[in-house]
């Protein structure tokens, strides 16, 4: 296992149209987040699973965006009808976490989206 | 709620030389996890660092080190004998709420 996985790397689309990402986090992680970053900013959350439960989803995740984690292994990041202010990296991050002890989180390469 | 503030949008440092990039942050939490992550040009992101709340000592790890201040509310971090490979953005991260600072850009100088 090599760490996470994100695919694809770099996607363009025309506004409107839906796009999916997937992750694939480390195997022994039960953790699973997701985050945008626009240049020049820090990642903001969107949201995370603790094995194939989604636990919290940011204001920032609206109705157009869906993410799935079945089974508790890779989680797709789903976008429909997508916007030019959707044109961000958007990442991928997993953690163990053992009782109350984090241990921080492993980032993938992320997946930049251009919205034409 | 949270916030983290990272004041230093650009900081340089010569080769072999230190700097300190500073980090400050607001929560009412009594326990919590703060990081340092890197995250070079087009490259991933890499954890440098962990400093857990309760914990009244400075996490270390090699040439990083921090200088935590609980009560100010405070998370500096400090790279010692600068190396090229340290260029990146650096930002300073608050767990629980998964919140990021919006980054240094560090530039090493030859």
């Amino acid at each position: 296992d090599t760490g996470v996985s994100q695919n694809p790397r770099h996607k363009i689309t025309k506004r409107g149209q839906n796009v999916t990402f997937r992750c694939d986090p480390i195997s022994e992680h039960n953790r699973l987040y997701w985050y945008r970053q626009t240049l020049g900013q820090g990642p903001e959350f969107l949201t995370y699973f603790q094995n194939e439960a989604q636990l919290e989803k940011s204001r920032l995740l609206s109705d157009r965006f869906s993410a799935e984690r079945p089974k508790g292994s890779f989680s797709t990041l789903e976008i429909q009808r997508t916007e030019q202010g959707d044109s961000a990296m958007y990442l991928c991050a997993s953690s163990p976490e053992v009782g109350n002890v984090f241990y921080g989180y492993t980032f993938g390469s992320g997946t930049r989206l251009t919205v034409v | 709620a949270q916030t983290v503030t990272q004041s230093q949008p650009e900081m340089s440092v010569q080769e072999a030389e230190t700097v300190t990039l500073s980090c400050t942050y607001d929560t009412s939490e009594s326990d919590y996890y703060l990081f340092w992550y890197k995250q070079p040009p087009s490259r991933q992101m890499i954890l440098v660092i962990r400093q857990e709340a309760y914990k009244q000592q400075n996490a270390t790890e090699n040439r990083f080190s921090v200088n935590f201040q609980k009560a100010a509310k405070s998370f500096s971090l400090k790279i010692s004998d600068s190396q090229l490979g340290d260029a990146a953005m650096y930002f300073c991260a608050y767990r629980n709420k998964l919140i990021f600072g919006t980054g240094t850009r560090l530039q090493v100088f030859p």
